[in-house]
């Protein structure tokens, strides 16, 4: 089953840049990569979707190389309320495969 | 716009006990997925609908649970009878459902089960 790779945890300073990659090695040709975000006690919530280059919103940026064998996602200028996990979800080959979701990444933001 | 909404949102049972969990999609989604969250994992997919037809359930442990969308609409996932091992967060999903695999996911608050 194709997965995706990402790092278990992260910590940084408010007010710095975030940036988390995850691998996707085996993403197909018409695959998009979504980012989503989840804090304690709550469900996922969709961060960013994109399919190459880069794509930008008022929350993130999604940086895609041009082999899309990974992702980075951008977090910039970082506050205490963006600690959470951070999931990089590829929809990979056809019909029956399931979405699968990673461990994620868990972002601390220290004061 | 309301969002996924599920209840209840905390309940404890003893092993071998049923237990049955509710989910209302955003009005109009097509696609419904109940995920399974173990503490410090990722969500893992149980089982999913288009409309009221089950698209994947490979994940499913359908010796014990099983999952309904009546009219395309609500939907209740039952496990019968619960073990130890199925104390998680149930989380629920909808989509609009235009492009399924890479449709925008919306989550509900979960519902957190503790089997003792």
């Amino acid at each position: 089953l194709a997965k995706t790779t990402q790092p278990i945890s992260m910590d940084s300073y408010e007010g710095q840049e975030v940036n988390i990659t995850c691998s996707h090695n085996n993403i197909a040709t018409n695959d998009y990569i979504t980012w989503y975000q989840q804090f304690p006690s709550q469900g996922p919530r969709f961060i960013i979707q994109g399919y190459k280059t880069k794509v930008t919103n008022e929350v993130a940026s999604l940086f895609i190389p041009a082999d899309r064998k990974s992702s980075t996602l951008s977090l910039p200028r970082v506050s205490l309320s963006d600690t959470a996990v951070y999931y990089c979800l590829v929809g990979f080959n056809s019909g029956n495969t399931p979405l699968v979701f990673g461990k994620g990444t868990r972002l601390s933001v220290i004061a | 716009e309301a969002g996924v909404a599920q209840s209840p949102r905390y309940k404890i049972i003893e092993k071998r006990q049923s237990v049955a969990f509710w989910c209302n999609p955003i009005s109009g989604h097509a696609t419904l997925y109940w995920y399974q969250q173990i503490l410090g994992q990722g969500p893992k997919l149980l089982i999913q609908f288009q409309n009221n037809g089950v698209v994947d359930d490979s994940q499913l442990p359908k010796d014990r649970f099983s999952a309904e969308r009546l009219k395309g609409v609500d939907s209740t996932l039952k496990i019968q009878p619960a073990k130890l091992e199925d104390s998680a967060v149930y989380l629920c999903a909808s989509s609009p459902g235009r492009r399924t695999r890479t449709d925008t996911q919306y989550f509900g608050p979960g519902t957190r089960l503790t089997v003792l």
